[in-house]
């Protein structure tokens, strides 16, 4: 499976986007990018998912670049509860693949 | 109401006591799963099932065992708790689409420690 590449940590402004980066440059043709998020020792949550265009739902947006090599999950109004860690994986259409996660992104928003 | 729940939230027990952790979902998916999560290691996968009858090992299944009584309900039991099974576990489930990846949902998580 292809890896992933996220920045540490990040901060956001309440109220403003959340602009969280991910690296996917060996992301095959067949492999679905995924976002995660876990609030500290809660379940983890699952945001959107997308191949090659971009999505969004009710939680964010993701952007997708044409070459596939890198995306960005937007939070369009970051609030207090969007604090968490959020995780970027890649997954292939077929088959069965169990949830792995990297070391994410810890998102602090700050009041 | 959740979609997946888990019991108990929290438990604490004793090295060599028989656990049973429980697994409840409304979201009428086919595939469930059992996952721990500790410090440093992300999640790993204890044991899966693509429906009732269908129940596989996952990549640290040794020291536990699981039931699926029903579409609906997947248990997991450790046989003698030992410290080292001390940890998050997550329950998960998807439906199984034909030609995109799962999408897993996960439950709160249930905290044990094993004195």
């Amino acid at each position: 499976d292809a890896k992933t590449t996220q920045p540490p940590s990040m901060d956001c402004a309440e109220g403003r986007a959340a602009n969280l980066p991910c690296n996917h440059s060996t992301i095959s043709g067949n492999e679905y990018v995924y976002w995660y998020r876990q609030i500290h020792s809660q379940g983890p949550q699952y945001i959107i998912h997308g191949l090659k265009n971009n999505e969004t739902n009710e939680m964010a947006s993701l952007i997708i670049t044409e070459d596939r090599k890198s995306s960005t999950l937007i939070l369009p109004h970051a609030t207090l509860r969007d604090t968490a860690v959020y995780y970027c994986i890649v997954r292939p259409i077929l088959g069965y693949q169990k949830v792995t996660f990297g070391t994410g992104t810890k998102l602090q928003v700050i009041p | 109401d959740a979609d997946v729940t888990q019991t108990p939230r929290n438990r604490i027990t004793k090295t060599g006591k028989r656990i049973m952790l429980e697994c409840s979902q409304t979201k009428g998916h086919d595939r469930m799963y059992w996952y721990r999560q500790d410090p440093g290691l992300g999640l790993r996968l204890i044991y899966y099932s693509f429906d009732v009858k269908d129940i596989n090992k996952g990549e640290i299944s040794d020291g536990y065992s699981v039931s699926r009584q029903a579409q609906a309900k997947f248990s997991l039991s450790l046989e003698s708790a030992i410290p080292n099974q001390t940890a998050l576990y997550f329950c998960a489930t998807s439906d199984s689409p034909d030609r995109v990846p799962d999408t897993q949902y996960f439950g709160p998580g249930t905290r044990l420690t094993v004195l």
